[in-house]
């Protein structure tokens, strides 16, 4: 069971350059999301995805999109990279639980990015 | 606006217990606390979540307030390991998986030998 999946795992990009994330899950996992990390800090919403087909911004979504292509998978395009986007990028699906409404995060190993 | 506030780091011996408290005044009643700590530059990892009773499961204890506006994160006996960043998050009650999950920066715990 793979879990959360993430290619490629390493990127170096030249401004202007674009490059699509890609986040593939087999949990069955109606959420998925996208965030960001830059060095010594938390981590930042940049899209979510409730179910297949809907998509929703999050904190920074300036810069990027998003496709939820099915229910497995979630990718994260950026069209012109900028070297503000050189950061560590997580993809994270979750269950909810329905008799609880509790449901917990399940992340990938992340996508490292550098924008020169 | 941030909805949980944590200390910055914190240091613990090896072998003790490790308290992390997280600050989250403005929850509301139907949301949950939940905890993760992310290891080096790892994806971060579910540890325990409660709504409002004292929680325990392998790896911690959750102890939240009577009046949920804090909690308490307790790793009984701290390991090297457990040197991380640990986050509280709030997130409301769903069946949607609709809401914004956003992180604070944490509490950077470290384990000294």
């Amino acid at each position: 069971n793979a879990g959360v999946t993430q290619t490629p795992k390493f990127q170096v990009l030249k401004t202007g350059q674009s490059m699509t994330l890609q986040c593939a899950q087999d949990m069955n996992h109606n959420s998925m999301y996208w965030y960001r990390q830059d060095p010594g800090m938390g981590l930042r919403l940049i899209y979510y995805s409730a179910s297949e087909g809907t998509t929703d911004k999050g904190e920074v979504p300036n810069g990027y999109n998003v496709s939820r292509l099915n229910k497995r998978e979630f990718s994260l395009r950026l069209e012109s990279a900028a070297p503000s986007q050189t950061s560590v990028y997580f993809c994270a699906s979750s269950v909810i639980w329905a008799r609880t409404g509790h449901g917990e995060l399940f992340f990938g190993e992340g996508s490292r990015l550098t924008v020169l | 606006d941030a909805k949980t506030t944590q200390p910055t780091s914190m240091d613990c011996a090896e072998g003790r217990a490790a308290n992390l408290p997280c600050n989250h005044s403005t929850i509301s009643g139907n949301e949950y606390v939940y905890w993760y700590r992310q290891i080096h530059s790892q994806g971060p990892q579910y540890i325990i979540h409660g709504l409002k009773n004292n929680e325990t499961n392998e790896m911690a204890s959750l102890i939240i307030t009577e009046d949920r506006k804090s909690s308490t994160l307790i790793l009984p006996h701290a390991t090297l390991r457990d040197t991380a960043v640990y986050y509280c998050i709030v997130r409301p009650q769903s069946n949607f998986g609709n809401e914004k999950l956003t992180f604070g920066t944490g509490t950077r715990l470290t384990i000294i030998p």
